[in-house]
């Protein structure tokens, strides 16, 4: 059974600095990864998504890259604003075989301080 | 850019009685998906909806959960008997029947239910 873990669970920075949040799951044999940002009481907003062929996938300040043999997937956030204050999800699919049902992770609850 | 809309956004209920929580999907859509996140906890996947049948389900959706697409473009889960473990954010979720397309998911904004 997939399981997915992030680290850290909580991440509090000044504004300005460069950051990284870690996802890693069990089962190697995925079809994709998403991360996702949820602010609080709202849903989830799509932020990237990465292929398992793929390495890495960028939008603006947002890069997200994807290691799939070792499980391990980091969403890098540059030049961290308050407004990116929110909880950050990853999500992982199964090959298409194996279901559409995404396995997410905890979460990392992301602080940027002005 | 087109959304995903729940209503309502807030449900609270009693135990016991029925719930029906409501999604329109992206208008060319065809996937459909439910999950839920109970506070503190992960979000989890209760079922997915294609070609007006359930797909998939997990464990959680048992026999008080139900899912329907009763015209061309709500999707609305059923609880039958709610529990206190019900209460959760609920979060609806869809995307489109394209060969080459890239699997994104699109979510709704949730509905919180409450169940007292």
């Amino acid at each position: 059974k997939q399981e997915v873990t992030q680290i850290p669970a909580a991440l509090s920075v000044p504004e300005g600095e460069n950051l990284v949040l870690n996802c890693s799951f069990t089962d190697s044999a995925i079809y994709n990864l998403q991360w996702f940002r949820q602010d609080p009481g709202k849903g989830l907003t799509s932020l990237l998504l990465i292929q398992s062929s793929q390495r890495e996938q960028t939008s603006g300040r947002l890069n997200a890259s994807l290691d799939k043999s070792s499980g391990r997937s980091t969403l890098y956030i540059a030049a961290s604003q308050p407004g990116d204050s929110a909880t950050y999800l990853c999500a992982v699919k199964p090959p298409d075989n194996a279901g559409n049902m995404l396995t997410f992770g905890g979460g990392t609850r992301l602080m940027v301080k002005p | 850019e087109p959304e995903v809309t729940q209503t309502p956004s807030h449900q609270v209920t009693q135990m016991g009685q029925e719930v029906i929580l409501r999604c329109v999907p992206i208008s060319n859509h065809l996937y459909f998906y439910w999950y839920r996140q109970i506070l503190g906890q992960k979000v989890e996947f209760l079922v997915s909806f294609y070609n007006n049948e359930i797909s998939e389900k997990s464990e959680i959706f048992d026999d008080q959960f139900s899912v329907e697409r009763p015209d061309g473009s709500n999707f609305t889960l059923k609880i039958r008997s709610t529990k206190l473990e019900d209460s959760a954010m609920y979060f609806c979720a869809s995307k489109p029947d394209l060969r080459d397309y890239n699997g994104k998911l699109f979510f709704g904004s949730g509905t919180q239910l409450s169940v007292l």
